[in-house]
């Protein structure tokens, strides 16, 4: 399984763009990048997955870089309401999925 | 609405006694999961059921059992022997084939 290295927290304004990095340098050909967020006490919610080519929407957008080893999750206009952990999971479809410690995201009025 | 229930949303036991938690879903899905979640941490697999009737162990499954009798029920049950079973319980299912993980909203289990 390739491993995630996620910052451990992150600000944001309300109102702006939120830039969530992930690393997976050792991803390989057919593993998915996937995105979750928790918000407190409650399940995690998906977001967005992709393979290679970029992916958006309703939620956010998720660009993949050429050389596949790191990705970031973009939420183009952050509310209060997107304070969360989030979780940046690479699996092969199918495999059963790992939650690491994730980003906690603060959205700041 | 389709979806994946879990009650009790709080529980709260003694210490030595044996804890069923129960996970509904309604979606058709065929794989059911069950996560522990420590405050600050991660979701560590506990048991998963990919068929009627079979299930196999995850990563931290010692305390822990499952049945899996019916498609729509994957009831957990935290015993005794488990010997910090104060976590927060996440269920979740999963269509064979489909890439993504549907979650109950957890329950909040409290020995004492």
């Amino acid at each position: 399984d390739a491993k995630t290295t996620q910052p451990t927290s992150m600000d944001c304004a309300e109102g702006r763009a939120a830039n969530l990095p992930c690393n997976h340098s050792t991803i390989s050909g057919n593993e998915y990048v996937y995105w979750y967020r928790q918000i407190h006490s409650q399940g995690p919610q998906y977001i967005i997955h992709g393979l290679k080519n970029n992916e958006t929407n309703e939620m956010a957008s998720l660009i993949i870089t050429e050389d596949r080893k790191s990705s970031t999750l973009i939420l183009p206009h952050a509310t209060l309401r997107d304070t969360a952990v989030y979780y940046c999971i690479v699996k092969l479809d199918g495999q059963n999925f790992v939650f690491g410690p994730g980003t906690r995201l603060s959205v700041l009025p | 609405d389709g979806g994946i229930t879990q009650s009790p949303k709080y529980l709260f036991r003694k210490e030595g006694q044996n804890v069923t938690l129960s996970c509904e879903q309604n979606l058709n899905h065929d794989a059911m999961y069950w996560y522990r979640q420590d405050p600050g941490q991660g979701l560590r697999l506990i048991y998963y059921s990919q068929i009627v009737n079979d299930f196999q162990k995850g990563d931290i499954a010692e305390g822990y059992s499952v049945s899996r009798e019916k498609k729509e029920s994957f009831p957990l049950t935290v015993t005794s022997a488990q010997k910090n079973p104060t976590a927060f319980y996440l269920c979740a299912s999963r269509h064979g084939g489909a890439v993504g993980y549907t979650f109950g909203s957890g329950t909040r289990l409290t020995v004492v």
